[in-house]
């Protein structure tokens, strides 16, 4: 079993939709999570750090379940510009600061 | 601030050859480390620094070597490149915010060919 499941997608949708991606982990002690997303041929870059209580950031919401291992990415109202890649990351020890990626979830905004 | 630099942009290189990525970084950031990227399987970890004279290995380490005698320069060394070795490479530093929390930086990536 992999550290951190994602579905690969793609996940096609209009604009102006609403998207929902999960990310599974394995590591029951994991302390960081995050959301990355890349463009394509480009670096990843951070797009929102998830907090135990849920954190919005404008049209981006990030939920964690830790019981159930698993992390949430939640878009509203699509834009063309959020066609990318969305990476989930999890950190399993704050000491060493090893980031472990997802394989990502491309989404694809169409008019 | 630069942030993360890296370099070459892109490189081809014949079966056995060696060379190294650079990677600097100004912003003084402890943790440094290095990824690969292949299609479909994401980002995986090569080898990773806390600190200056201190790194360890990652997922991937076989065929790659580094060093960190500074805080600013984590390279990437290639001993003896395979064509297996054909991906795109990340550096990326982070500092440790309050509560735990790290934020990654990447820098642009290194394209490399191996024939």
């Amino acid at each position: 079993r992999k550290e951190v499941e994602q579905d690969p997608g793609p996940f096609n949708v209009p604009e102006g939709a609403t998207v929902a991606f999960n990310c599974t982990y394995s590591n029951s002690a994991s302390q960081s999570f995050f959301w990355y997303r890349q463009d394509c041929r480009k670096e990843p870059k951070l797009l929102m750090s998830v907090y135990s209580s849920g954190n919005e950031d404008g049209r981006f919401t990030a939920q964690l379940n830790r019981a159930s291992q698993y992390i949430s990415l939640l878009i509203r109202d699509s834009k063309l510009s959020d066609s990318a890649t969305y990476l989930c990351v999890v950190i399993f020890s704050s000491n060493t600061g090893k980031l472990i990626f997802g394989q990502g979830t491309t989404l694809q905004v169409k008019p | 601030n630069a942030g993360v630099t890296q370099t070459p942009k892109f490189q081809v290189l014949k079966t056995g050859q060696s060379m190294t990525l650079q990677c600097a970084q100004d912003m003084n950031h402890e943790y440094m480390s290095w990824y690969r990227q292949d299609p479909g399987m994401g980002l995986r970890l090569i080898h990773y620094s806390v600190g200056a004279g201190i790194t360890d290995q990652g997922e991937v380490p076989n065929g790659y070597n580094v060093s960190r005698s500074t805080t600013e320069d984590f390279p990437l060394r290639l001993l003896s490149a395979a064509p297996s070795q054909t991906s795109v490479y990340f550096c990326a530093s982070s500092t440790r915010l309050a509560g735990g929390q790290e934020t990654q930086y990447f820098g642009p990536g290194t394209r490399l060919l191996v024939l």
